[in-house]
């Protein structure tokens, strides 16, 4: 089975700053998919980024990018010139490739992220 | 970017009673999901569905949880005698073949007292 761990329950940093939260994962597999999730309070599951693991290119989305380590089984999130709406809780999940028989999306525990002005 | 629609966003129900929890999801989309996240804590796999049967479940999904695709395009999630516990947020997400879309609707809140 996939696990996610994500290592922070809450970071802060302040508005224009950046910020990385971590989370690394275990698998046996060599083809899958990462994604970040941002659930502001509304707490709607917004998609962030994502990775898929056969690309060596770190994705990047606007402010937002990722530093994917696959040896590691690491899958960082940058976010760059913080701002309040950032304020959020920070998922990381995986799920197996569609030749692979699994299909669940995992997550981590998540990352409470407070951004101060 | 295209949605999925969840309905209602909140349901207050009385214990025991029976609920159904809608989902529209993406058209093109080949695997649906339910989710649960009780508050404060961590997102909880319920149930994966997919060519309309159920793929993989969650210990959580017991007797009380059904789920179906009625009529080709909406989703939804039965629980059939509702307990205390099972108030949380209630999330559909849907998945394209290739893994690369995957979308969650905003959430259905229901609150069991």
């Amino acid at each position: 089975a996939q696990t996610v761990t994500q290592s922070q329950p809450e970071m802060s940093v302040q508005e224009a700053e950046t910020v990385t939260l971590s989370c690394t994962y275990d698998t046996s597999e060599n083809n899958y998919y990462l994604f970040w999730y941002k659930q502001p309070p509304s707490r709607q599951m917004i998609l962030v980024i994502r990775q898929e693991a056969y690309k060596q290119q770190n994705a990047t989305e606007n402010r937002f990018s990722v530093n994917f380590q696959k040896a590691a089984k690491s899958f960082s999130l940058k976010i760059s010139d913080s701002q309040l709406g950032d304020t959020a809780m920070y998922f990381c999940a995986f799920i197996l490739g569609y030749n692979n028989a699994g299909n669940m999306l995992t997550f981590g525990g998540g990352t409470r992220l407070m951004v101060k002005p | 970017e295209p949605e999925v629609t969840q309905t209602p966003s909140h349901q207050v129900t009385q214990m025991g009673q029976e609920v159904i929890l809608r989902c529209v999801p993406i058209s093109n989309h080949l695997y649906f999901y339910w989710y649960r996240q009780i508050l404060g804590q961590k997102v909880e796999f319920l149930v994966s569905f997919y060519n309309n049967e159920i793929s993989e479940k969650s210990e959580i999904f017991d007797d009380q949880f059904s789920v179906e695709r009625p009529d080709g395009s909406n989703f939804t999630l039965k629980i059939r005698s509702t307990k205390l516990e099972d108030s949380a947020m209630y999330f559909c997400a849907s998945l394209s073949q290739g893994r690369t879309e995957a979308f969650f609707g905003q959430g259905t809140r229901l609150t069991v007292v």
